[in-house]
């Protein structure tokens, strides 16, 4: 079946705008996580969906970031008032299980790049 | 906050090399996990390990739970050319909750192949 799915793949925006970002996950995965890659850097963790449960938003950066997940299905991460800081490769996952004892499936992430 | 430490951070071998890197963290993991990024793609999970000293293959990469449980090991053997990529360990950060698993990556180690 169909993997995660990300869009835009690419985002140029212009400093001080807002950005969002989609993700379909795969369908019947019940966890969803957001997370953050810079240049030559590793996976930031940013926030993270189980179910009907509050989701973990411990890994936000700042309040300009926001993540919402409809009908526990698509997530939309938000950044508003954009920085060139915030410029990265945004990569979503999903899993049917917890995550550290099932696979995260990722998707090809969206490469949001901030001028 | 619970951090991964990955070591080398680069390597560039010649095909048919063995490779061996490693992970460490100051806190204790109850899972660990090895994951391997493509350019222009999401990573994908190689192997997961989940008991103190436990050893697994995959095909010519195996990887080790350490003993303290505080590192973890993992080695291809006879490299080849699309084994090029970012090897990442990954885990559920410590302390971990009941009901979910937030997962943290290190910061990769970026394999090269010369063929």
């Amino acid at each position: 079946g169909a993997g995660v799915s990300q869009s835009p793949s690419n985002k140029v925006t212009e400093k001080g705008k807002d950005v969002e970002l989609r993700c379909d996950p795969i369908s019947g995965h019940t966890a969803l996580y957001w997370y953050r890659q810079s240049l030559g850097q590793g996976l930031e963790f940013l926030i993270y969906f189980q179910g009907n449960s509050a989701p973990d938003k411990s890994g936000l950066p700042s309040d300009r970031f926001s993540a919402e997940r409809t009908g526990g299905s698509v997530s939309t991460l938000t950044i508003q008032r954009t920085q060139q800081e915030d410029s990265a490769v945004y990569l979503c996952t999903s899993t049917s299980g917890r995550g550290g004892n099932s696979p995260l499936h990722f998707g090809n992430g969206t490469r949001l790049t901030v001028t | 906050g619970q951090q991964l430490n990955q070591s080398p951070q680069s390597m560039f071998i010649q095909e048919g090399e063995d490779v061996s890197m490693n992970c460490t963290s100051s806190s204790i993991f109850n899972t660990w996990l090895w994951y391997k990024q493509d350019p222009g793609e999401g990573p994908v999970l190689l192997i997961a390990l989940y008991k103190a000293g436990e050893l697994t293959s995959n095909g010519r990469l195996t990887a080790q739970f350490g003993i303290t449980r505080k590192d973890s090991f993992l080695n291809i053997s006879a490299s080849i050319p699309s084994d090029v990529g970012i090897y990442f360990c990954a885990g559920p950060a410590p302390p971990m909750k009941t009901s979910y698993d937030k997962v943290i990556f290190g910061p990769g180690t970026s394999l090269s192949v010369i063929p």
